[in-house]
């Protein structure tokens, strides 16, 4: 069963840092692109970032270009995005999402339960 | 505003059918594949429709997609209670290299 336990959300004041990480299990990580996702409070789905399976590939929604930078760990099958210059809109919950398939085209298929970030004074 | 379209809310009565519609572009819709979700309240989303118009296994065939030319739609008969929702179309836009979601749509059944 596909697993994803996302962590490293809370309360940080604007200009602050965060990282957020997504411990996967039940799949072979390695050969999955995998994404994080973001909603604000009473708002939509907002793509955030996505890396493929090797890491070769990253890709960053506008908003968070420059700011936030996404990794993983193959080896402890673990993903991470740190958050640096944050501003009160990325008060969001952040979701981490695999990949539904390891083909070119796939999108988010399995999602965690997702981690509040509060961007605060 | 969202890159793809969708109606912020469509509603009909238990048993019957409702449509929800997502519009793009060429560099979208046209030439990518798209994903539904749906999201009940206080829950991470969960996928109902992969690659147009497959659908996850544990999804029931009441659920149904299409894609022709840059729209997609979402079917959804034989409506229950707990089918209200908030869905969400998704693709990937190959001009922005980005992942993009519609605004969603809130699913009230009546």
């Amino acid at each position: 069963e596909v697993q994803l336990v996302e962590s490293g959300g809370g309360l940080v004041k604007p200009g602050g840092s965060l990282r957020l990480s997504c411990a996967a299990s039940g799949f072979t990580f390695s050969s999955y692109t995998m994404n994080w996702v973001r909603q604000a409070p009473g708002k939509g789905l907002e793509w955030v970032s996505s890396i493929s399976s090797s890491g070769t590939y990253i890709y960053y929604a506008d908003p968070v270009k420059g700011r936030f930078t996404i990794s993983r760990d193959n080896a402890k099958n673990s993903m991470y995005l740190q958050m640096n210059s944050l501003r009160a809109e990325d008060t969001a919950v952040y979701f981490c999402a695999r990949d539904h398939g390891s083909y070119s085209g796939s999108l988010p298929g399995y999602w965690g339960q997702g981690t509040l970030v509060t961007v605060s004074s | 505003q969202s890159v793809l379209t969708q109606p912020p809310s469509v509603s009909a009565a238990p048993g019957q059918k409702v449509t929800i519609s997502c519009s793009g572009s060429s560099s979208n819709i046209g030439k990518n594949y798209v994903f539904w979700y749906q999201q009940l309240p206080g829950t991470a989303p969960n996928l109902v429709i992969y690659e147009n118009d497959s659908r996850p296994s544990g999804i029931p065939d009441r659920f149904s997609g299409s894609k022709s030319g840059t729209s997609a739609t979402l079917d959804i008969t034989g409506l229950q209670t707990g089918d209200e929702a908030d869905y969400y179309c998704a693709t990937w836009d190959s001009s922005l290299r980005a992942v993009i979601f519609g605004g969603g749509t809130k699913l009230s059944v009546l």
